[in-house]
Formats: structure tokens, C-alpha cells, sequence
């Protein structure tokens, strides 16, 4: 079956502008997490989202947000962007949560390069 | 302040040896620990884990060790294969935090034939 789909898979924003990050987990995942990967902090929670409700939220900024649809696809926003928000912007997508907790299926990525 | 560790940026090893990679934390308030390998452009891919009422798990060539009391945690991979060549990161939840994962930083496993 299908992985996790995320779009756009590269993209260049300027400071000041927002950005929206798209993720299609996989079919029958309801669970979709985001993580930001950059080479000084390493992987990062962002939030959980499961059944259109966010269930955790990591220690980001405002500016940082999503929302799940109710077919489980999920998207996040990133506003105001800073330089520091260049990123590897990872979506995982899995069965709901309590069922092997943790077992994550990632997605390729969003490259965001904020100029 | 980092919770999960991973002291050893990198690691070189020839093919047909074993490879340990080492995890250390600090909360203990994680009861579940998983290992994941990453290639180059690409996501990610989940390995082994290991529940915190076990003090080791195996899956074929892959097992993870668990040692509570010292807070630390090691993947063997036996035998290591040019394959196995990625960075490989381990993570560890809460089991009432759904699937936030605290990841460290990462070991870039090198196998060389």
C-alpha cells in the first residue's frame, strides 16, 4: 500500500513569509505526528494530531500549527519565517495511538529553505 | 537540555562483525524505546523497539538492549552488512504521550566490505 505522501518535497521562502506543509498518511493510519529535522537540534515533536484533535504539542512557537482533516491528512503552517526554520520537515502517520506506540511510518520530507 | 543521547556521531565497522550503537536518557519516565535507521533522502524507517518491562528484544540480525538502571540502551546488528550503512537514531515515549518520540541525535553506521 501507498507510504506516507508529503508535499511539496522542496521549497524556498523568504523571511517574513508563511509556509503550509500538506501529509497524506498512509490508509487506515488515523495518528499523524510532524517532526522538524535540522542538523543542530536533531529531530524535534512538533504535534500529534489524531481524529481532527491535537493530542500533544512540542515545544515550538506559535507560529508553528497544523490540523488534521477528517480524512486523516493532516497539514501544518509555519508563519513569520524566521531563518532558523530551515528545515527537514517530517510527517509520520500511524495506527491510533496506544497501538505499538511509537511505531511511526515516516514520510520523505519537506526540505524548506527560508532565505 | 537532551534527554536521549547518542554520544558516538559516527561508527565504522567491517562487514561480517558486529556493530553496537549506544543510547543513553535521563527521564525516567520513558517506558518505550525504539530504533530507527534513516538513508539519505529518505524518511525514517522503524527497526526494533523494546518496552521498559523487558531488558531485551530480537529481531533477526537486530537486537536491542535495555539497561534500566543505568538508563542506556544498545542496537546490536550481527552480522553487520554493507546494507545496513545509514544513521541510525533511537527514541523513546511516554506511554501515556501517544506518539510523541523524543529522538537523539544520531550514529552514522558505516559498514565497509
Amino acid at each position: 500500500k501507498a507510504g506516507v505522501t508529503q508535499t511539496p518535497r522542496y521549497l524556498i521562502k523568504t523571511r517574513g513569509q508563511q509556509v503550509t506543509l500538506s501529509c497524506s498518511p498512509i490508509s487506515g493510519h488515523r495518528s499523524v505526528s510532524w517532526y522538524q529535522q535540522t542538523p543542530g537540534q536533531g529531530l524535534q515533536f512538533l504535534f500529534e494530531y489524531f481524529s481532527e484533535t491535537q493530542r500533544n504539542k512540542g515545544n515550538f512557537p506559535g507560529r508553528f500549527s497544523g490540523r488534521q482533516f477528517s480524512n486523516s491528512r493532516s497539514e501544518m503552517n509555519v508563519s513569520t519565517l524566521e531563518l532558523g526554520d530551515s528545515a527537514l520537515y517530517l510527517c509520520a502517520s500511524s495506527l491510533p495511538p496506544g497501538w505499538d506506540a511509537g511505531e511511526l511510518f515516516f514520510g520523505e520530507g519537506s526540505r524548506l529553505t527560508v532565505l | 537540555d537532551q534527554q536521549v543521547k547518542q554520544n558516538s556521531p559516527s561508527l565504522s565497522v567491517q562487514e561480517g562483525r558486529i556493530s553496537i550503537l549506544n543510547c543513553d536518557y535521563t527521564n525516567s519516565m520513558f517506558d518505550y524505546f525504539l530504533w530507527y535507521k534513516k538513508y539519505p533522502a529518505e524518511g525514517p524507517t522503524f527497526l526494533i523497539s523494546i518496552s521498559s518491562i523487558k531488558d531485551k528484544n530480537e529481531d533477526g540480525r537486530f537486537t536491542v538492549f535495555l539497561n534500566k538502571s543505568a538508563k542506556h540502551l544498545s542496537l546490536h546488528i550481527v552480522p553487520s552488512q554493507p546494507g545496513d550503512s545509514a544513521v541510525y537514531f533511537c527514541a523513546a515515549s511516554v506511554g501515556n504521550a501517544g506518539n510523541m518520540l523524543t529522538f537523539g541525535g544520531g550514529t552514522r553506521l558505516m559498514v565497509k566490505p
